[in-house]
C-alpha cells in the first residue's frame, strides 16, 4: 500500500475563491508529480518536482501554481478558480527502491466549481 | 518526447474470457514499462511492471509481454471477473527523462 495522501478528497467551491489542495507523502520520495484527469479518462501531467524548491510545470498548461519546501508536501493552489478547474487532481511521487523505479498515486481530489 | 498510444479504449468481456489491452511507444531509449488500474473514485495503482531485459513477465492471472524491437508491449488479464473491471493505464520510463509517459487508458468492463 503505497504511503500518499491527498486532502480533501471532495471540493465544492464558488467561482473566484482561493484553494489549495494538500498531498503528502512518507515514503522519502524526492519526485513528486501532479495530474489532472479529464471525464476522458486521460492523465495530464500539469506539475512536478525533482526535490525542495525545484518545480517545472508539465505537458498541460494549468493556472495553478505548486510549491515545494519539504520533501513529503507538495500543495497545488489555485488563486481564482473558475468552473473551467472542474476536474479530478491527483498526486504522484516517484523513487528508486534497489533498482527499480516506482511511482504511485495518491486517491485524488475531485473539485467542483460552481 | 515519448509517446505512448494505448489500444482499445473500452474493451467489454465476458466473465471468465481473457482481456488484452496494447500498447505502442515512440522512444527506444525507453526501459522500465508499469501498468496500472484506476477503480472507480480512487488513484491509478501499479499491477505489474516489465523492464526491457526482460519479454515476460506473469502474475497470477495477469501478463505483460514486450516486444522491444517492434516497440510494443502488451496486458493480458484470464479467466476475468467483475473485479477487473476499471480502467487501466500503460506507461513507458527511461531514465534520462526521469518521468512516466502514460497511455490514454482502457475502460474494461467484465459483464457477470
Amino acid at each position: 500500500e503505497a504511503d500518499i495522501y491527498q486532502t480533501p478528497r471532495y471540493l465544492v467551491i464558488g467561482t473566484g475563491k482561493k484553494i489549495t489542495l494538500e498531498c503528502s507523502q512518507t515514503m522519502g520520495h524526492d519526485k513528486m508529480y501532479w495530474y489532472q484527469q479529464d471525464p476522458g479518462m486521460e492523465l495530464h501531467l500539469i506539475h512536478y518536482s525533482y526535490g525542495v524548491n525545484s518545480t517545472e510545470k508539465g505537458d498541460l498548461s494549468s493556472e495553478s501554481t505548486v510549491s515545494r519546501i519539504r520533501t513529503e508536501h507538495f500543495p497545488l493552489t489555485l488563486e481564482s478558480a473558475r468552473p473551467s478547474h472542474t476536474s479530478q487532481y491527483l498526486c504522484a511521487s516517484s523513487g528508486i527502491r534497489g533498482l527499480k523505479y516506482e511511482q504511485y498515486f495518491g486517491p485524488g481530489t475531485r473539485l467542483t466549481v460552481t | 518526447g515519448e509517446n505512448v498510444e494505448q489500444h482499445p479504449s473500452t474493451l467489454s468481456v465476458q466473465e471468465g474470457d481473457s482481456a488484452v489491452i496494447k500498447c505502442t511507444y515512440s522512444d527506444s531509449a525507453s526501459n522500465y514499462f508499469p501498468w496500472y488500474k484506476q477503480e472507480l473514485g480512487k488513484g491509478p495503482q501499479l499491477i505489474i511492471d516489465i523492464r526491457s531485459n526482460v519479454g515476460e513477465k506473469k502474475d497470477q492471472r495477469i501478463a505483460v509481454t514486450l516486444n522491444k524491437t517492434a516497440k510494443h508491449f502488451s496486458l493480458h488479464i484470464t479467466e476475468t471477473q467483475p473485479e477487473d473491471s476499471a480502467v487501466y493505464f500503460c506507461a513507458a520510463f527511461k531514465a534520462a527523462g526521469n518521468k512516466l509517459t502514460f497511455g490514454g487508458g482502457t475502460r474494461v468492463l467484465v459483464k457477470p
